[in-house]
């Protein structure tokens, strides 16, 4: 099956800074990518959807001045949140998907970044 | 609006049988999926339903009744390491996924 990486895997940082997460298609050439964040017991929150060359569709409430989203190849797309703050802190996961055809809707996720603000 | 209904915490018995209901409302629909998501970790994908009826993988069944906007997922000969959160989410006319809260399912021996 397609993999996605992520990148990195759980991160620690001082409030104010800015901390980018990387997410790979490895073995599709990934259309469209996804971001979720997801707070404890909570369901997934979609934030945005970008695709190849194209500036991101941020969902309502999502900062995106504050959540930068840069999918500038076919296999790579990175999330920086900037100027990260305590409630920033969640579990940030990324999802693929390749060009849409009545076999393939699926989308790939990867493993998840663990963000925690101090 | 969209919506996606499903149960928040289920319990069965090791060896069991559970079924997790979905119920949907979508603008427009091009499917019904179903992840799987343990603690800490990424959802992983179980099933696909787009056209009515029940779809069979192993130990996992998935059906969908479009008329109804109704799905479940049957789990059969329950193990411990089924525990975990299953997702129900419905595909849109603009393919976007619409996510339900998730489904706890807390296997006891």
């Amino acid at each position: 099956g397609a993999v996605v990486s992520q990148h990195p895997s759980w991160v620690i940082c001082k409030s104010g800074t800015s901390v980018k997460i990387e997410c790979r298609s490895l073995d599709f050439q990934a259309t469209t990518m996804f971001w979720y964040r997801q707070f404890p017991k909570q369901s997934l929150m979609l934030m945005a959807t970008s695709n190849e060359g194209s500036k991101a569709t941020y969902e309502q409430g999502v900062e995106k001045d504050k959540f930068l989203i840069n999918h500038a190849s076919l296999t790579l797309s990175t999330l920086t949140v900037t100027s990260a703050h305590p409630e920033d802190s969640s579990f940030y996961i990324c999802s693929a998907r390749g060009q849409l055809d009545r076999f393939s809707y699926e989308q790939y996720f990867g493993p998840g970044t663990r963000l925690t603000v101090t | 609006g969209q919506n996606i209904d499903q149960p928040t915490e289920m319990t069965a018995t090791e060896g069991a049988i559970v079924q997790i209901n979905c119920t949907y409302q979508t603008s427009g629909f091009n499917g019904l999926f179903w992840y799987q998501q343990h603690a800490g970790e990424a959802p992983t994908f179980l099933s696909y339903n787009v056209l009515d009826g029940l779809e069979e993988k192993g130990r996992f069944s998935s059906f969908l009744s479009r008329s109804k906007g109704y799905s479940y997922l049957l789990l059969k000969e329950l193990q411990m390491k089924d525990s975990a959160s299953y997702l129900c989410a419905g595909m849109d006319s603009n393919y976007q996924l619409i996510w339900g809260a998730g489904t706890k399912l807390i296997i006891k021996p």
